[in-house]
């Protein structure tokens, strides 16, 4: 089935710093989602992108659907304490049908005060 | 507008019975897919429904069933519990199941088998 690469796994930083991840496909995606999950929750979606280059922020989030329609990247910038947690990338892979959402494997963030 | 409600939100099960879950998607959201989550191997995708029909089929065995209801609410049943479905169970709506479509989660069901 379709895989997702997610990086890195986990990340540690301090508090104010910069965050970049991404997220590559072997194949097309016409779809990239971003959600946050905190310990025992169900996944919250951040942002949406739907066509190729698509830039777009939710506050203090950045993410982008790569050209090649392969790769998608989230920033945070100024991180906080309420920014750990986990990062997943989801998308949809461009086959023509239904295809059902396919899940990295996250990126667990945690911020130092 | 009421997000996605998953009920029970914690279970405790034994070996070899069977459990049924529920799951009330946003209003107006017609697609209900559902999602085992566990800390080896993240997100699995079960099964997804749209008007009542199942439009995709994850790599599960046959144990793992669901059904969609005409108001959209969905069900996922799990007969002969094994330990290693101890999991959270997290169930997606979408307004569709075609691409360009965002899916919310609900909090999810623990399920714990002893």
């Amino acid at each position: 089935g379709q895989q997702l690469n997610q990086s890195p796994q986990s990340m540690f930083i301090q508090e104010g710093e910069d965050v970049s991840m991404n997220c590559t496909s072997s194949s097309i995606f016409n779809t990239w989602l971003w959600y946050k999950q905190d310990p025992g929750e169900g996944p919250v979606l951040l942002i949406a992108l739907y066509k190729a280059g698509e830039l777009t922020s939710n506050g203090r989030l950045t993410a982008q659907f790569g050209i090649t329609r392969k790769d998608s990247f989230l920033n945070i910038s100024a991180s906080i304490p309420s920014d750990v947690g986990i990062y997943f990338c989801a998308g949809r892979p461009d086959q023509g049908g239904s295809e059902k959402l396919v899940f990295g494997k996250g990126t667990k963030l945690t911020v130092n005060p | 507008k009421a997000g996605v409600t998953q009920t029970p939100r914690y279970l405790i099960k034994t070996r070899g019975q069977q459990v049924t879950l529920s799951c009330s998607p946003i209003s107006g959201h017609r697609s209900v897919s559902w999602y085992q989550q566990t800390p080896g191997q993240g997100l699995q995708f079960l099964f997804e429904y749209f008007s009542e029909t199942q439009r995709n089929k994850g790599n599960f065995p046959g144990r793992f069933s669901g059904r969609q209801f005409s108001n959209s609410r969905s069900e996922m049943n799990v007969s002969t519990l094994e330990l290693g479905d101890s999991a959270l169970y997290l169930c997606a709506s979408s307004f569709f199941y075609m691409p360009d479509t965002e899916a919310f989660f609900g909090q999810g069901t623990r399920l714990t088998v002893v």
